[in-house]
This record gives C-alpha cells, sequence and structure tokens, in this order.
C-alpha cells in the first residue's frame, strides 16, 4: 500500500515557464513533508521541505504548497531552467519520533530549452 | 566536504554470495539510513540506526543485517545474495528527527 504517491512518472516543461509536480498521501498522520532532487548516477539532494502548521514555503525559485485536508503537496519550480531536469521525490514522515521517511515513486521533470 | 560516503560503487555477485556495504559520514550525525531504489518503487527504507549501536528495521529489511559499531559508520549486509536483492542501495544520515536526510551516491549492485 503506498502511503506517498506521485502520480505522475515523468513531465515536460519549456524553459521560464513553471513545472507542478505533485503528491498525494493517505496517512493523516504525517506531518512533515520534504522534497528531493535526484540526478543520474548521484544521491538524492533535499530541495525544500514544509511542516503541517503552515500551507506553504518558498525558496528562492522553488515553492512548496500543502493542502492538508486533500492530503495533497505541489512543488513549483518557477522559471523552470534546463539543469532543473531531473527526478524529484517527495517524502512524508510523523512527528512522533518514528525517525522514518517515506518517499513516493518519483517524478522525472524535462526542461525542453 | 565528504558528507555521506558509499563504498563500493558497483559490485558484482552471484547467487549466495555474500557482501558488505559501507556507509561513513563525518558530519557527527545520530541517524543513518539504509535505501533500495528499484525502477518504480522509489525509495524503500531497510534498515536505520537512531545512534550508536542501535538497529531498527524499515520496510524492506527481509535478506539483510545492519550494524552500527561506530557512529560515523553504518553497514549493510547480504548474507547469502540473491536475484531480487538488485538494486541501487542509498545510504542516508541527518541529525534530528524531522530533518532533511543527506544521501550518499549510492552502491549499484547486480546478483546473477
Amino acid at each position: 500500500d503506498q502511503q506517498v504517491k506521485q502520480n505522475s512518472p515523468s513531465l515536460s516543461v519549456q524553459e521560464g515557464r513553471i513545472s507542478i509536480l505533485n503528491c498525494d498521501y493517505t496517512n493523516s498522520m504525517f506531518d512533515y513533508f520534504l522534497w528531493y532532487k535526484k540526478y543520474p548516477a548521484e544521491g538524492p539532494t533535499f530541495l525544500i521541505s514544509i511542516s503541517s502548521i503552515k500551507d506553504k514555503n518558498e525558496d528562492g525559485r522553488f515553492t512548496v504548497f500543502l493542502n492538508k485536508s486533500a492530503k495533497h503537496l505541489s512543488l513549483h519550480i518557477v522559471p523552470s531552467q534546463p539543469g532543473d531536469s531531473a527526478v524529484y521525490f517527495c517524502a512524508a514522515s510523523e512527528a512522533s519520533g518514528t525517525y522514518k521517511y517515506i518517499f513516493g515513486t518519483g517524478t522525472r521533470l524535462k526542461v525542453l530549452a | 566536504n565528504a558528507g555521506v560516503t558509499q563504498t563500493p560503487k558497483f559490485r558484482v555477485l552471484k547467487t549466495g554470495q555474500s557482501m558488505t556495504l559501507l556507509c561513513a559520514q563525518d558530519m557527527n550525525h545520530e541517524y543513518m539510513y539504509w535505501y533500495r531504489q528499484d525502477p518504480g518503487m522509489g525509495l524503500r527504507l531497510i534498515h536505520y540506526s537512531v545512534g550508536e549501536g542501535t538497529t531498527a528495521k524499515g520496510e524492506v529489511p527481509d535478506g539483510y543485517n545492519v550494524s552500527r559499531l561506530k557512529k560515523q559508520n553504518f553497514l549493510l549486509g547480504l548474507e547469502s545474495a540473491a536475484p531480487s536483492q538488485t538494486s541501487v542501495y542509498f545510504c542516508a544520515s541527518s541529525d534530528r528527527v524531522n530533518q532533511p536526510q543527506h544521501f550518499g551516491d549510492g552502491t549499484r549492485l547486480s546478483i546473477l
């Protein structure tokens, strides 16, 4: 049973436009969410996070939105750049001290020049 | 600044062989994790450790053992490798609960 779902395996966007990556979760106890970016032959690198007490967090071109009632989060990249082409994973954890993160299956973003 | 280092980067094993994957971190992090990544499956947690001398099972622990004898090292062992364990293995560490994890670059393991 996949508790964190990324239903779009791939996404293509023109350079300069907005990229929107989506993530849905089923466990209502999740209260901390992260996005990671992964290039081929490298490990995932942390991009941005959000706790459940917020509904938005921004860091430069990256913004994460959290809709708790819909159990949905999204990552917006504006403007998209060719260097953003990578696989993006969302992850979630509970703040009850389980120390564990559940990852989605990833979305491959391709930004076209 | 090395961060999280995994050795080896690649390995091919025959069914039934054993091996140990090494993860070393130089950030003095308390928590360390082993994941496997398979096509279409995302990252799945194998085992994790919340401090030196501690280990715990994750989502897919069967067929693996781990040890954390030193704070900076987390070892993942395969006692009798099976083709189903062909995967890319990632190690990660973090310094507190609900903090971003730092990942190594992975070990690509093929079992024939």
